[in-house]
């Protein structure tokens, strides 16, 4: 079965400083996705970036990037000019192929200090 | 606005009654999930949908009943059978190809 592996609890960053979560991932699927959720204090989950596995090119949202190394299994999240409000819970997602439901890791708490 | 509901927001039950919490969506999505999240957790499958009038169990289902009569909505009761049902709940629908997935803003079970 598929895994996802968050292996930081928790992380903290300076206000306007970058910050990088890490994720690894246990597949042997070649066609798949992934994802980056966050979960505020309100507890909203929001998707912050996708990346497809057939894509070379790291995806790009704004002040958030992915690196994304397909052989390593590898899909950490770079969150740069960090701000307050980018405090929560952020969980990493794998998708295979198919209707297999999405798989979490069990997350990483980031604090930003003012 | 497109999205998903989720009602209440909070909701208190007697221990032994069963409590159903509603979801719906109006993204035109096949398919749909409920999750559960305990303090300081990550989000564990409860139940899961493709298509309407079929579900499959996830990695928590005993305890928990759903149905799917219809494309928008995807109702999860949790039965006296559920032996600590006091939670948070998340109801999902996902897109096909890229496969998003969007979250209602969920449920706070309390079972005294």
């Amino acid at each position: 079965a598929q895994t996802v592996t968050q292996s930081q609890p928790e992380m903290s960053v300076q206000e306007a400083e970058t910050v990088t979560l890490s994720c690894t991932y246990d597949t042997s699927e070649s066609d798949y996705y992934l994802f980056w959720y966050k979960q505020p204090p309100s507890r909203q989950m929001i998707l912050v970036i996708r990346q497809e596995a057939y894509k070379q090119q790291n995806a790009t949202e704004n002040r958030f990037s992915v690196n994304f190394q397909k052989a390593a299994k590898s899909f950490s999240l770079k969150i740069s000019d960090s701000q307050l409000g980018d405090a929560a819970m952020y969980f990493c997602a794998y998708k295979g192929p198919g209707n297999t439901p999405l798989v979490f890791g069990k997350g990483t708490r980031l604090s930003v200090i003012a | 606005d497109g999205g998903i509901t989720q009602s209440p927001k909070y909701l208190f039950r007697k221990e032994g009654q069963n409590v159903t919490l509603s979801c719906e969506q109006n993204l035109n999505h096949d398919a749909m999930y409920w999750y559960r999240q305990d303090p300081g957790q990550g989000l564990r499958l409860i139940y899961y949908s493709q298509i309407v009038n079929d579900f499959q169990k996830g990695d928590i289902a005993e305890g928990y009943s759903v149905s799917r009569e219809k494309k928008e909505s995807f109702p999860l009761t949790v039965t006296s059978a559920q032996k600590n049902p006091t939670a948070f709940y998340l109801c999902a629908s996902r897109s096909e190809i890229p496969y998003e997935q969007y979250f209602g803003p969920g449920t706070r079970l309390t079972v005294t």
